[in-house]
């Protein structure tokens, strides 16, 4: 079953434009992790926060959550054309939940035009 | 170091079929994870094995199954396919200690298709 929904479903924006992606799940959560999938191949892990981080920095990457609210975002800023490509929220719950056993959100797909 | 490998990348089969996929997992990773991706459902967790035992399930039918052996590479069968097991199969493997402790690397997915 899917615990995250992304929004928005897809997002096309020009190079250079910041692209903020939003996580809503239903559980409460151990960490909330972001991947990213180009054209229907594997998953490449982009950054974890745990439930106890309220921000997180990589590089372009900017990731937020608000446990209370249950939702993170995932901004990237000055996007280029490479960032093109589907990005989920993943989710290892509180409860139950295994490192293994990640629960994925249904994805954004992101646009970056030259 | 070599990431997750899965052979075969493609393969089509009929229904009622049975097919085996493979992962051979990052060298020293020691759990592999198993996903199966839909258009329509998303990603969905099916297995974990870790030390050659199965750590959890997800909600498949018994058709679904798995298997690790002791170089922890591993292996999903699918009996009696049907036409709604085409999909793309991903393999997950993650080191269980140390800082990588979370993340999960993902190999680049088998793609089933069921005519």
């Amino acid at each position: 079953s899917q615990q995250g929904e992304e929004d928005p479903q897809a997002l096309s924006i020009q190079e250079g434009e910041n692209a903020t992606m939003n996580c809503s799940y239903k559980t409460s959560i151990n960490n909330l992790q972001w991947y990213r999938q180009n054209s229907g191949r594997g998953l490449v892990h982009l950054i974890l926060i745990r439930s106890n981080e309220r921000e997180k920095h990589s590089g372009r990457l900017r990731v937020t959550l608000d446990t209370s609210k249950k939702s993170s975002s995932l901004l990237i800023t000055a996007s280029r054309a490479a960032d093109t490509a589907s990005y989920f929220c993943a989710t290892v719950p509180l409860r139950g939940g295994s490192q293994g056993n990640l629960i994925f959100g249904k994805g954004t797909k992101l646009s970056v035009k030259p | 170091k070599a990431g997750v490998t899965q052979t075969p990348r493609y393969l089509i089969k009929t229904r009622g079929q049975q097919v085996t996929l493979s992962c051979s997992p990052i060298s020293g990773h020691r759990s592999v994870s198993w996903y199966q991706q839909t258009p329509g459902q998303g990603l969905q967790f099916l297995f974990e094995y870790f030390s050659e035992t199965q750590r959890n399930k997800g909600n498949f039918p018994g058709r679904f199954s798995g298997r690790q052996f002791s170089n922890s590479r591993s292996e999903m069968n699918v009996s009696t396919l049907e036409l709604g097991d085409s999909a793309l199969y991903l393999c997950a493997s993650r080191l269980t200690s140390g800082t990588s402790f979370y993340e999960q690397y993902f190999g680049p997915g088998t793609r089933l298709t069921v005519t």
